[in-house]
């Protein structure tokens, strides 16, 4: 089966510092991974996705992630945080493989970052 | 290009009566997914189509849910009889279409229609 567990629901940080947003999987094959941004009264947009190509991946925003099979996890991060990065941030999975080769999406439950002055 | 685009925005709705929801994807793309957003469940799947088929439905909730798509575009999600329960956002997304890596994955969202059930 497949499950995506966001660590934090809620993550405040100061504006300029470094951003860290948690995110362990389980998936019984080779899953792709993506990280969505959800501003507040707009749709999903898509940050970045792993597929199976280089582990460090970078995405829109200065935005990255690493994927990393032996943790299980792929944490989002961001060197210097901006106010207008302040939205909720989901961490999805999708595994082609296991849901019989078209791409549905687990989503986890949602990390809302804060940002301050 | 346009994105994919969702009507109506917003929907009130009385319990028990009928409605439906359009999403219009991408031109060009063969797959089309439908998400609920609720304050209790996340965002959860509901049904995939490629082109006009539907392979996995396994997500609509109940029989009263139900979802179609005409000439490989167009897609209405009809929830009949609905409850206060219903209410949510629910979301449309598109993508290239059916198989793995690459431009074929990534998937592409609406802005969603807000349904709210007195």
């Amino acid at each position: 089966a497949q499950s995506v567990t966001q660590l934090d629901s809620h993550v405040s940080v100061s504006e300029g510092t470094p951003v860290l947003l948690r995110c362990n999987y389980s998936s019984s094959y080779s899953p792709s991974l993506f990280w969505y941004v959800q501003h507040p009264n707009k749709g999903l947009q898509l940050l970045l996705k792993y597929t199976s190509a280089a582990t460090l991946v970078k995405g829109i925003n200065g935005f990255e992630a690493e994927f990393k099979k032996s943790e299980t996890s792929f944490h989002l991060t961001k060197p210097s945080a901006h106010m207008s990065d302040a939205a909720e941030y989901f961490c999805v999975v999708s595994d082609p493989l296991f849901s019989g080769g078209y791409n549905k999406l687990i989503f986890g439950a949602g990390t809302r970052l804060a940002v301050h002055p | 290009g346009a994105g994919v685009s969702q009507s109506p925005s917003n929907k009130v709705t009385e319990k028990g009566k009928d409605v439906e929801l359009r999403c219009d994807p991408i031109s060009g793309h063969t797959a089309l997914y439908w998400y609920r957003q609720s304050l209790g469940q996340g965002l959860e799947f509901l049904i995939y189509f490629q082109g006009n088929s539907a392979p996995d439905k396994s997500g609509l909730p109940s029989d009263r849910f139900s979802a179609e798509r005409t000439g490989g575009s167009v897609s209405t999600l009809t929830i009949q009889r609905t409850q206060q329960e219903d209410s949510a956002v629910y979301l449309c997304a598109s993508s290239l279409g059916f198989g793995v890596g690459g431009a074929y994955e990534t998937q592409y969202f609406g802005p969603g229609t807000r349904l709210l059930v007195l």
